[in-house]
């Protein structure tokens, strides 16, 4: 089945500095591929999507990318800030289906 | 608009004892989705319902385990004779469609077994 692997586990920066969260998924169908952002005791809420048409999609200080080819999408998060500090899930699902495959996760510690 | 709402937030049980977690997915939306988040570590798909069906539960183990999305009222997740492994955060999340975009998560309910 679908396995979705996510690195790293766990990130510091320094405020103002970039970080990219990096995921491989193995579903070559896989064509959504959302981030979610959870704050410590909170629920998961999305931050940013992707479909498998577009390369590339831009919010604010929020990117992410995807490689169809090689399986690969990334978030970028630039000029970080104190509340950026959350973990973040990757997810890969099929258009037409309902599971979503989570990723592991990465904890992100932005530091002041 | 309400958000998906879960309850109770937290909920505590002495082993063999029974826990329901219920669900109300947002207003409009049919398509329900469980799933269970250990310690300091990812979601895992459940199962998934809409309206008085089980469309998918294949993510739920075989025994103990069961769940409901009845025509009226909220979906309810099941666990029989709970154990200390059951400890866990379950989530669930709504959908207006299957497959489409965004499935919005609930608060969680915080469930210990001692």
């Amino acid at each position: 089945g679908e396995n979705v692997e996510q690195h790293p586990s766990t990130l510091s920066v320094q405020e103002g500095d970039s970080a990219v969260i990096k995921c491989t998924y193995s579903d070559s169908a896989s064509n959504y591929f959302p981030w979610y952002k959870q704050e410590l005791g909170k629920r998961p809420q999305l931050i940013i999507d992707i479909r498998s048409n577009v390369g590339e999609k831009k919010d604010q200080r929020i990117a992410v990318t995807l490689n169809k080819t090689a399986k690969h999408f990334s978030l970028h998060i630039t000029e970080t800030q104190p509340e950026d500090s959350a973990v973040y899930f990757c997810a890969a699902s099929q258009a037409g289906t309902y599971k979503y495959i989570f990723g592991t996760g990465t904890r992100l510690k932005v530091l002041a | 608009n309400a958000g998906v709402m879960q309850n109770p937030r937290h909920l505590v049980r002495r082993r063999g004892q029974e826990a329901r977690l219920r669900c109300s997915p947002m207003k409009g939306h049919s398509h329900v989705y469980w799933y269970r988040q250990l310690p300091e570590e990812g979601l895992k798909f459940m199962v998934y319902l809409q309206k008085e069906n089980i469309i998918d539960e294949s993510g739920m183990p075989k025994e103990r385990f069961s769940a409901e999305f009845p025509k009226e009222g909220p979906s309810i997740l099941r666990i029989q004779q709970v154990v200390r492994g059951d400890s866990a955060a379950y989530f669930c999340a709504s959908s207006p469609l299957a497959g489409e975009g965004e499935q919005f998560f609930g608060p969680g309910t915080r469930l210990t077994v001692l």
